[in-house]
């Protein structure tokens, strides 16, 4: 495509509930990342992806949070039994090739709230 | 205590104005970022700088490596360019850190 998408743009859940958040980059770009930006902070890392390979999952904030990407293309990253403290903007980004060479192009974001 | 410290937090100037955004990083790095978010959310990177200065229309990026110290510069400021602006250090272990923003406002 010819941006970042992410979708949903805007989700509001219940405490508990499993939510999923997807990421399609721009094609050909081998590097992904997602980054969790919460109200009047900066952007928090959470996992960069190498093709469908994950060598940093180093700032996920606990096991309930997970990400997978496949065919080199589209990530979804999973939050498993919402908290509060979730509440977020989730942003993703891709690079050309290798991890933070080169222009970041980032999307819009998922705005995540939780009741 | 975040590794890379931008001021100010917030900015409001008059159409017109010059405006100056500074960052401040704590240790080497390898290359710093200048990124913009705008009021819907999206983020637009600007610059990619790792010595001396770029320039690109209105908006010019400086950084001085001994200082540890970049700055972003607006000339002839509009109330489009209202927006956040967001620096961000690569540092050599490849390890990104954003600044918190800066949250610019221009009036008419």
């Amino acid at each position: 495509g010819a941006g970042v998408s992410q979708s949903p743009s805007n989700k509001v859940t219940e405490k508990g509930k499993d939510v999923e958040l997807r990421c399609d980059p721009i094609s050909g770009h081998t590097a992904l990342y997602w980054y969790r930006q919460s109200l009047g902070q900066g952007l928090e890392f959470l996992i960069y992806f190498q093709g469908n390979s994950a060598p940093d999952k180093s700032g996920l904030p606990s096991d309930r949070f997970s990400a997978e990407r496949t065919g080199g293309s589209v990530s979804t990253l999973t939050i498993q039994r919402t908290q509060q403290e979730d509440s977020a903007v989730y942003l993703c980004a891709s690079s050309l090739v290798g991890r933070y060479t080169g222009e970041l192009f980032f999307g819009e974001g998922s705005r995540l709230t939780v009741l | 205590k975040n590794e890379v410290e931008q001021s100010p937090q917030n900015l409001t100037a008059q159409e017109g104005e010059f405006i100056t955004i500074n960052c401040s990083y704590s240790v080497g790095i390898s290359a710093l970022h200048w990124l913009q978010q705008h009021p819907g959310g999206g983020i637009v990177s600007l610059f990619m700088l790792s010595s001396g200065k770029k320039k690109h229309g209105r908006l010019i990026a400086t950084i001085n490596i001994q200082e540890k110290h970049s700055s972003l510069h607006i000339t002839a400021s509009h109330p489009r360019d209202s927006a956040v602006y967001i620096c961000a250090a690569l540092y050599n272990n490849n390890d990104m850190r954003f600044g918190a923003g800066t949250r610019l406002t221009v009036k008419p």
